[in-house]
């Protein structure tokens, strides 16, 4: 299967800094089939960008992904108080689906 | 609006079963895949199973297979997830989720709010 590894682990920031969040995958992926996700603790996980660069509905435009092949990105510009959160990258092109370890983004 | 309502999570002793239900509300649900993608304690997300729009063709993850059965009942909209043969491992936070597309497993454009399950004795 295809193994998402997320770094950093915990990225701590002040709000209205800069978020950058990566994923890299042991197998590069077929058109670009990666999404990322926010999950608060107690809430449902929210679909933020897929095809790695998309948007996905109502979606702020301070979110932001890029990438391809192996190694991708999610830029938080302008961290607002409710961007604090987890957030996992999943990929969709080879079966099964994975999910990244994910990466906490706390307040400093 | 769209709404995945879980229902049938609780405590479970191992090597029992429990099932999972989602009814969905809100979109055509034929024309969705369906799936479980679950959390455990202090673990990222794993997923689980899926079911097509039509509920033709099933996909599990290997840590499940042979244990757990999805199906869909197109008339209720609803989605179900059979789960056998459980163990500790097995215990977690398990959500419905909205395939965007009609077959497959690809991504993920709407969440339930979450049903848990506790394996232990």
């Amino acid at each position: 299967e295809n193994v998402l590894t997320q770094s950093p682990g915990t990225l701590s920031l002040s709000p209205g800094e800069r978020a950058t969040l990566s994923c890299r995958a042991s197998q590069s992926l077929s058109s670009s089939y990666l999404a990322w996700y926010q999950h608060q603790p107690g809430q449902a996980p929210r679909l933020l960008i897929y095809g790695a660069s998309t948007r996905a509905t109502d979606i702020p435009d301070r979110f932001s992904g890029s990438g391809s092949g192996t190694d991708f990105t999610l830029t938080i510009n302008r961290l607002e108080p409710e961007d604090f959160a987890l957030y996992y990258c999943q990929q969709y092109g080879s079966s099964p689906l994975t999910f990244g370890g994910g990466t906490k983004v706390e307040i400093k | 609006e769209v709404q995945l309502l879980g229902s049938g999570g609780g405590l479970v002793q191992p090597g029992g079963s429990l099932r999972l239900s989602c009814v969905a509300s809100g979109f055509t649900f034929s024309s969705h895949a369906m799936s479980w993608v679950r959390q455990a304690p202090g673990k990222g997300l794993e997923w689980v199973s899926g079911v097509s729009g039509t509920g033709g063709s099933t996909y599990y993850a290997d840590s499940v297979k042979g244990r757990f059965t999805i199906s869909r009942d197109g008339p209720k909209n609803t989605i179900h997830l059979q789960m056998n043969s459980l163990n500790t491992d097995d215990t977690a936070i398990y959500y419905c989720a909205r395939d965007s597309r009609r077959t497959g497993t690809t991504v993920f454009d709407y969440w339930g709010q979450g049903i848990l399950v506790t394996v232990s004795s």
